[in-house]
C-alpha cells in the first residue's frame, strides 16, 4: 500500500449505530487530518493530530471522536449520527504540521446516514 | 463574505482550449496557494503550489497569483477530455498549518 489508505470506502449507519472510519498513511508523516466534504461546499478542517497529539478541534460535535494511536493511524469514531452528517470524509497527512506542508488526501469514505 | 470564492461551475469548454479556473479570496494574510485535482469518487490529488505571488508553470498547466487582487488563477492549455474533473483551490497564511478550500469548479472539455 502508498500513500493514504482510508477504509471503509463506503458506510451506511443508521442513527443509533456506532462505526469507525480508519485512515493509515504510508509516507512517514507526522501530522494527520481529518476533513468532512459535503455537496457544494468547501472542505471542512475537523481534526488535526501531530505526533499523535490533537492540536486542533475545529467545533466539531462530540458525536465524532478521533483518535490517533500512533503517527501512521487515524481514526474517526461515530455514534448518535444525524442525516446532515451524511458526506465524504476524507483523511490527509503531512510531513509536519504547517502552512507549507503538503497535504496528501486519501480517496475518502463516503457516510450515509439514514 | 466567504473567505474564498470559486465559482462552481461546470465550466465547459472544447478540446485544445485554453482553460482559466480562479479563486477570489479576501484574507490579506493568505500566501501558500494550492490546485487539487478531485476525480469523482476520490480525494484530493495536489496538482500545483505557489508561494506568495507571481506564476508557475508546469506542463500544460500555469498557477498565476495576483495578490494585490487577492485571485489566484490556474491555466491550462492544449485542454483534453481527461482533464475533466473538480479542480479545488485552498490557501493559508503563515503560522497556521489550517487550508481554506475553495468549493470546488467542475470541468469538462468536450472532445
Amino acid at each position: 500500500e502508498t500513500g493514504v489508505t482510508q477504509t471503509p470506502r463506503h458506510l451506511v449507519m443508521g442513527m443509533t449505530n456506532k462505526k469507525s472510519l480508519k485512515c493509515e498513511q504510508h509516507l512517514g508523516h507526522n501530522a494527520m487530518y481529518w476533513y468532512k466534504q459535503s455537496a457544494k461546499k468547501p472542505l471542512e478542517l475537523m481534526f488535526v493530530y501531530s505526533l499523535e497529539e490533537r492540536v486542533e478541534n475545529n467545533s466539531v460535535p462530540s458525536r465524532f471522536s478521533p483518535e490517533c494511536p500512533n503517527s501512521s493511524h487515524l481514526f474517526l469514531h461515530l455514534h448518535t449520527l444525524q442525516p446532515e452528517d451524511s458526506a465524504l470524509y476524507l483523511c490527509a497527512s503531512s510531513q509536519e504540521e504547517g502552512a507549507l506542508e503538503t497535504q496528501y488526501f486519501g480517496p475518502g469514505t463516503r457516510l450515509l446516514v439514514l | 463574505q466567504k473567505e474564498v470564492e470559486q465559482d462552481p461551475g461546470p465550466l465547459s469548454v472544447p478540446e485544445g482550449a485554453i482553460v482559466s479556473l480562479n479563486c477570489t479570496y479576501s484574507n490579506s494574510a493568505f500566501q501558500y496557494f494550492m490546485w487539487y485535482r478531485q476525480y469523482s469518487r476520490k480525494g484530493p490529488e495536489l496538482l500545483m503550489y505557489t508561494y506568495s505571488s507571481g506564476n508557475k508553470e508546469d506542463g500544460r498547466f500555469t498557477a498565476q497569483v495576483d495578490k494585490s487582487s487577492k485571485y489566484i488563477s490556474l491555466f491550462i492549455r492544449d485542454s483534453q477530455p481527461s482533464d475533466s474533473v473538480t479542480y479545488l483551490c485552498a490557501m493559508s497564511g503563515p503560522g497556521t498549518y489550517k487550508y481554506i478550500f475553495g468549493t470546488g469548479t467542475r470541468l469538462k472539455v468536450l472532445a
